[in-house]
């Protein structure tokens, strides 16, 4: 099967610019999570989909940080305004159901760099 | 709010050296756990897993992992790891609708 698409792998982006990140999972998978995982740690969910709906975005920092999931498909992460400690892997994962007990398959990340 | 923790940062081995790495969570409910493998150039990817049942939980390439529920602990062993395993290993714990991940381990296999 195909596994999960991120685009693009790379950003590099000026502070108080905005970025978009693009995520499509893998087909059937009703779960659809971003993390964010900062140099040295581990990944940090910040919002957890349940086919378009929002499951837990409460470590989303909804000031700068917005995503949806309009169609229970694909999903876009945006950052507007970025800020210098926003730079991080941004992971998409999905998983056919809500939960660990159908395990996360992750994409291979966006990179972004806020300079 | 549920932390997980992992001891070590860094590991290097010898090839043929056995490995332990250590994981600790804090929560008292019922938890499900897993450790994800992260490969040079790679994207996550499911290690084992414990839902229940039997504690000691054997996953892929010879790695196995023992749930201790009075240590909240789950480490992960391999008895002769091998050059291939250079790679980061995250513990994550389930609680309800939220997986948490440690801060990873970055091991390093000498050949």
């Amino acid at each position: 099967e195909a596994g999960v698409a991120q685009s693009p792998r790379y950003k590099i982006i000026e502070k108080r610019q905005s970025v978009a990140f693009w995520c499509n999972p893998i087909s059937g998978h009703a779960t659809l999570y971003w993390y964010q995982q900062i140099l040295g740690q581990g990944p940090k969910l910040l919002i957890q989909f349940q086919n378009n709906g929002v499951v837990d975005d409460s470590q989303l920092p909804k000031d700068r940080f917005s995503a949806e999931r309009l169609k229970g498909v694909d999903s876009t992460l945006k950052i507007q305004p970025a800020k210098l400690e926003d730079s991080a892997v941004y992971l998409c994962a999905s998983s056919p159901r809500q939960g660990g007990f159908s395990p996360l398959h992750f994409g291979n990340g966006t990179r972004l760099t806020v300079t | 709010a549920q932390s997980v923790s992992q001891h070590n940062h860094h590991v290097i081995l010898s090839e043929a050296a056995s490995l332990e790495l250590g994981c600790n969570y804090s929560y008292g409910g019922t938890v499900n756990l897993f450790w994800y493998v992260q490969y040079p150039g790679q994207h996550l990817q499911l290690l084992l897993k414990y839902f229940s049942g039997d504690p000691l939980v054997k996953g892929i390439k010879g790695f196995e992992a023992e749930f201790i529920k009075s240590k909240f602990s789950f480490n992960l062993r391999k008895p002769s790891v091998q050059w291939s395993d250079t790679a980061e290993y995250f513990c994550a714990v389930l609680s309800g609708n939220m997986l948490t991940f440690g801060g990873g381990t970055r091991l390093m296999v000498k050949p």
